[in-house]
């Protein structure tokens, strides 16, 4: 069973539109992460998070934002969608010590069209 | 620049066959783990090699991790349809720590 969900599975949006992407995990997780991943290409880190009101950008440019005002809940918001915005976006969490394995969620498939 | 290179970038091979993933670097890894997704799902953890050296088993499949910490193997024996997915090799780097370097995947079909 999972335990880090992420909502919508699929979204299908028009340009210009203000989009949240959903995640949430159960496990205590004091680290959270979003990921890019496009067909053929390496997982791309977009943002992550070391625990509450700690947010940070990572290695791939980005123009959405993130929040952690809650330990479980790590919610990516993009203020005006573009068609370059389309790709598969997965959240995950890990403990807190160096190498923990993460766990993802299922993905959100994002297309902006 | 891929930071960790994977190959073959995609491998098709018939039920009972063996395969090997190779996951390589120039840059020296604390530890490095091993993820298979599936098709609409987020990848899953296979294992954590931590060790130069190091060898661990999970069945049918068998992850090692060189000598020098930079390269690591994934052999399957006897592949089944069931081993059908995306490998993903991650490394994590003792200077970033908590974060992981992806490689780009091996699509694996084992076709009965």
């Amino acid at each position: 069973e999972a335990d880090i969900y992420q909502t919508p599975r699929y979204l299908v949006i028009g340009t210009g539109k203000k989009i949240t992407l959903e995640c949430s995990q159960t496990m205590g997780h004091d680290k959270m992460y979003w990921y890019q991943q496009d067909p053929g290409m390496e997982l791309h880190l977009i943002h992550y998070s070391y625990g509450v009101n700690s947010t940070e950008k990572g290695d791939l440019s980005s123009e959405s934002t993130v929040s952690r005002i809650r330990t479980e809940h790590f919610p990516l918001t993009l203020e005006s969608a573009r068609p370059s915005h389309t790709s598969q976006y997965l959240c995950a969490s890990s403990g807190y010590r160096k190498g923990s394995p993460l766990h993802f969620g299922n993905g959100t498939r994002l297309t902006v069209t | 620049t891929q930071l960790l290179e994977q190959s073959p970038q995609f491998l098709s091979i018939q039920e009972g066959e063996n395969l090997t993933v190779y996951c390589n670097s120039s840059s020296v890894f604390s530890s490095l783990q091993w993820y298979r997704q599936e098709p609409g799902e987020g990848p899953v953890l296979l294992v954590t090699v931590v060790t130069g050296g190091e060898v661990k088993k999970l069945k049918r499949l068998t992850f090692q991790f060189g000598d020098a910490r930079k390269d690591s193997s994934l052999h399957i024996t006897a592949a089944q349809p069931g081993d059908t997915g995306l490998y993903l090799c991650a490394g994590a780097r003792s200077d970033s720590w908590g974060k992981l370097q992806f490689g780009a995947g091996t699509q694996v079909v084992v076709t009965p």
